[in-house]
């Protein structure tokens, strides 16, 4: 009974790595997201991806890139992180609603 | 800009109270669900209510849907200490891919 499975739970990078945080769902949910979220205030949706093979842009996608690798797996990648993107990264996956969250990856970028 | 915003953002009661928190929305929706955080953790699904439907129950929770004002109402009844969260109110307008979330109400429930 996995659910959504977020890597890694944390993680400390440096102004200007790069990196990349895997989800992946045993749901067999057709759309999956990427959120943040930060102190006092709700989910942002960064992206999205309604199906296999699709991605499209939330409402935070500025320094992220994301990929849909098959059902399954929708991975949201940082090229070149900035101390701006410090947050608590969550995937969700859901077929209609409602979705269903992993449990986070909390990323600090000094 | 925040579709839901939820009132009041902090909430303190004893156990077996009721709790009731209020989550108001801007535009037009198809749906609007609850969701409830555990400290630490991802968002768990609380219960949906479509935009046709005035009042909906699940156990203790009871949600009311006024489209009129566009605002919602979360009861908990006879709260727990294990009800101790952050609780959510989030929205999709047509389309239906992207869920906005509010800033959420964190409830206490002291033992």
């Amino acid at each position: 009974n996995a659910g959504v499975t977020q890597t890694p739970k944390f993680q400390v990078l440096k102004t200007g790595q790069s990196m990349t945080l895997q989800c992946a769902q045993d749901m067999n949910h057709n759309s999956m997201y990427w959120y943040r979220q930060d102190p006092g205030m709700g989910l942002r949706l960064i992206y999205y991806s309604a199906s296999e093979g699709t991605t499209d842009k939330g409402e935070v996608p500025n320094g992220y890139n994301v990929s849909r690798l098959n059902k399954r797996e929708f991975s949201l990648r940082l090229e070149s992180a900035a101390p701006s993107q410090t947050s608590v990264y969550f995937c969700a996956g859901g077929t209609g609603k409602p979705q269903h969250f992993g449990d986070g990856t909390r990323l600090s970028i000094l | 800009s925040q579709q839901g915003e939820e009132d009041p953002q902090a909430l303190s009661i004893q156990e077996g109270e009721n709790a009731t928190m209020n989550c108001s929305y801007k535009t037009s929706i198809n749906n609007l669900q609850w969701y409830r955080q555990n400290s630490g953790r991802g968002l768990v699904h609380l219960i949906l209510i479509r935009s046709n439907e005035r009042e909906k129950h699940s156990g203790r929770l009871r949600v009311t849907l006024d489209t009129s004002k566009k605002s919602s109402s979360l009861l908990i009844t006879a709260s727990r200490a294990a009800d101790t969260a952050s609780y959510f109110c989030a929205t999709d307008a047509s389309g239906g891919f992207k869920t906005i979330f509010g800033a959420g109400t964190r409830l206490f429930v002291k033992a």
